[in-house]
């Protein structure tokens, strides 16, 4: 079953804070975020291997809570360039069947 | 440089036709996947593949199969076309490396209208 994200949609002003969800009702071992650009392919951001792990790209960062099986986004002080789709991704216990999140449509406004 | 290619990247077709998309990789990786991107589902995986001779069904495989006769192509056939299977389909594939240290590389996507 694909990991929720919430919000589905989220309007910002350039230089504005948001935060996006990726919530899954089975264990997560590792939880990977990509962002796609309109008409383009998804790509890569970063990957959280273990639980409380946090990372950061650009201002880009994000946690993962591995008990609560639930991951954050955060995009700080947001740029046009931020537009996009966000979707978190995982490939489960052991294998490699990766599946990815209901998506996030972020929208930077100037 | 390595790539990931998709072709074609635009089709029409029509209700009840076959059709097939193709996928060709040379990053030699042993992990290939087909997803299908429509509003409001995100990215829902169809088949994948861990090497050649394997294929694995996903969530939404029902009306698709695919074939690994090799590690460079996983090509996905809509046995049947139909109206509901109209969608942008992505193809991607990984080294397959440690589980949950995988990071997949797409190709540009193929979108595909059923009349």
């Amino acid at each position: 079953q694909q990991p929720v994200q919430s919000p589905q949609a989220v309007i910002l002003r350039e230089g504005e804070d948001a935060v996006i969800n990726c919530s899954s009702s089975k264990a997560l071992y590792s939880v990977h975020w990509y962002r796609q650009k309109h008409g383009e392919a998804p790509v890569f951001l970063m990957i959280l291997l273990k639980g409380g792990e946090q990372k950061g790209h650009e201002k880009i960062s994000a946690s993962f809570n591995e008990k609560k099986q639930q991951s954050s986004l955060y995009l700080t002080a947001s740029q046009l360039s931020y537009s996009g789709t966000y979707f978190c991704g995982t490939d489960g216990s052991g294998t490699y069947k990766y599946i990815f999140g209901t998506g996030t449509r972020l929208k930077v406004l100037a | 440089d390595a790539e990931i290619t998709q072709s074609p990247r635009h089709k029409i077709t029509e209700t009840g036709r076959q059709v097939t998309l193709a996928c060709h990789q040379t990053w030699n990786h042993n992990n290939m996947f087909w997803y299908r991107q429509d509003l409001g589902h995100g990215l829902r995986l169809i088949h994948y593949s861990y090497g050649v001779q394997d294929t694995n069904k996903g969530e939404v495989s029902d009306g698709y199969s695919v074939s690994r006769s090799n590690t460079e192509d996983l090509p996905l056939t809509l046995e049947s076309a139909a109206s509901s299977q109209t969608s942008v389909y992505f193809c991607a594939s990984s080294s397959g490396g440690p589980s949950g240290a995988n990071v997949l590389t797409f190709g540009a996507g193929s979108r595909l209208t059923v009349l």
